[in-house]
């Protein structure tokens, strides 16, 4: 079956400018996690939803940052008036249910900001 | 802090021998732990998990083991092939409290033909 997708796959922006990263979960999954992983680096976690509300939100480094899932299925993590620093790549995982069910991965967005 | 972390950043193996992955974690509330492997341009594909009441669990070529005791776990990978060259993370998670994973750093295995 699909796995995670995310698009875009590569984005790159001008600092102090706005973008969007889309994520669709696996179908059913109800659990989906937004996490950061910087060059040699694991996975840094930003934030978690169950549904469509966010249950943690606690890894979001600062208020530039914000996600939604307006449906309980696609998310999208918004990042306004980017950083060089917020360059990195974006990864979305989701899991069946519960927070310690597997949570799949996807590719990632690839974010450059110049 | 509390974190999760590798012995080594990088290992290298001669095709067909075993491999083993060290991972230590300090966070003595987690209960679930999960290895991923990373290849370059790809999101972690999971490859095994286990939870605190188990020490041992097996897959297929690959074998993961807990050691509570001295938080310890391990990766082994059986007759490694060139395909499982790419980095690997060990992660943990307290289930029933935040759902976030905590990674490592990583460690690159590296396969010589």
């Amino acid at each position: 079956g699909a796995g995670v997708s995310q698009t875009p796959s590569n984005k790159v922006t001008e600092k102090g400018k706005y973008v969007e990263l889309r994520c669709d979960p696996i179908s059913g999954h109800t659990a989906l996690y937004w996490y950061r992983q910087s060059l040699g680096q694991g996975p840094e976690f930003l934030i978690y939803f169950q549904g469509t509300g966010a249950a943690d939100d606690s890894g979001l480094p600062n208020d530039r940052f914000f996600a939604v899932r307006p449906e309980g299925s696609v998310s999208t993590l918004k990042i306004q008036r980017t950083e060089r620093g917020d360059s990195a790549v974006y990864l979305c995982a989701s899991s069946f249910r519960l927070a310690a069910d597997t949570q799949y991965f996807g590719p990632g967005t690839r974010l450059t900001v110049l | 802090g509390e974190s999760v972390g590798l012995h080594l950043p990088t290992l290298s193996v001669q095709e067909g021998d075993n491999s083993i992955i060290n991972c230590a974690y300090s966070n003595s509330a987690s209960d679930y732990f999960i290895w991923y492997k990373q290849e370059s341009g790809k999101g972690p594909q999971f490859i095994i998990d286990i939870r605190s009441n188990m020490d041992k669990r097996q897959g297929q070529r690959v074998t993961v083991l807990l050691n509570k005791t001295v938080k310890h776990l391990s990766l082994q990978i059986a007759a490694t092939q060139p395909g499982d060259s790419a980095v690997y993370f060990c992660a943990e998670n307290i289930s029933g409290a935040n759902s976030k994973l905590t990674f490592g750093k990583g460690i690159t295995l590296s396969v010589r033909p």
